[in-house]
């Protein structure tokens, strides 16, 4: 079984702070995806990345940055958190782009 | 620009009654579709991924159609049971990003025992 973890399931931090959160799947996947979750907005992609050192940007890409320096890691930066990033955070991970995406148990993240 | 619409929003049904929750997107150009289950709380578990070239695709007690011509996708849930209460999200790949998914809002299932 495909297994994506993410390094924590609750988050609070303060307005300022910098953020990491973490990714790690287990199955040599070449792609990764960080979403976010919100009320009423649905699952919005925030950026994605294809291979190692590569990445693209989502749909909301602002205020955020990424990092995957191994091809089973792939980090999400919060350069300066801010009370409108409180949200539930979710990586996924895919073998291939048209393949199926499978996803991490999420982090909620709650900025003060 | 795709869009993704689930309808209903929430469904409530007795346990054992089969059910539909139906997708339907804007954009026929798709690579593919997944349907997901999400827990309160929880991360999102794939159900099924039907290809662009599949009509159906089946797991145990779901069966997922997807009629790309028109738009549409469902998924059968037969023999309900409590344990099925959850959110289901349907998302598709493919128009102008095919990197991207693009997901419905869900349509929020409880099986009332």
């Amino acid at each position: 079984d495909v297994k994506v973890t993410q390094s924590s399931r609750y988050l609070v931090k303060r307005t300022g702070e910098k953020v990491f959160l973490e990714c790690v799947q287990d199955m040599d996947h070449e792609n990764m995806f960080w979403y976010r979750q919100d009320p009423g907005l649905g699952l919005r992609l925030i950026y994605f990345s294809y291979d190692v050192k590569m990445k693209e940007k989502g749909d909301i890409p602002e205020g955020y940055s990424v990092s995957r320096e191994k091809k089973e890691r792939f980090s999400l930066i919060l350069e300066s958190a801010s009370t409108n990033q409180t949200s539930m955070y979710l990586c996924a991970s895919s073998f291939r782009t048209v393949l199926a995406q499978y996803f991490g148990p999420g982090t909620r993240l709650l900025v003060l | 620009k795709q869009e993704v619409t689930q309808i209903p929003a929430a469904l409530s049904v007795p346990e054992g009654e089969n059910l539909v929750l139906n997708c339907s997107f804007t954009d026929s150009a798709i690579y593919n579709l997944q349907w997901f289950r999400q827990d309160p709380g929880k991360g999102l578990t794939s159900l099924l991924l039907i290809q662009s070239s599949q009509r159906e695709q089946t797991s145990g007690r779901l069966n997922a159609s997807l009629d790309k011509s028109s738009g549409r996708s469902t998924l059968y849930i037969a023999a309900s049971q409590p344990g099925d209460s959850a959110t289901y999200l349907c998302a598709v790949r493919g128009g102008q990003g095919a990197q991207k998914l693009v997901f419905g809002q869900g349509t929020r299932l409880t099986i009332n025992p």
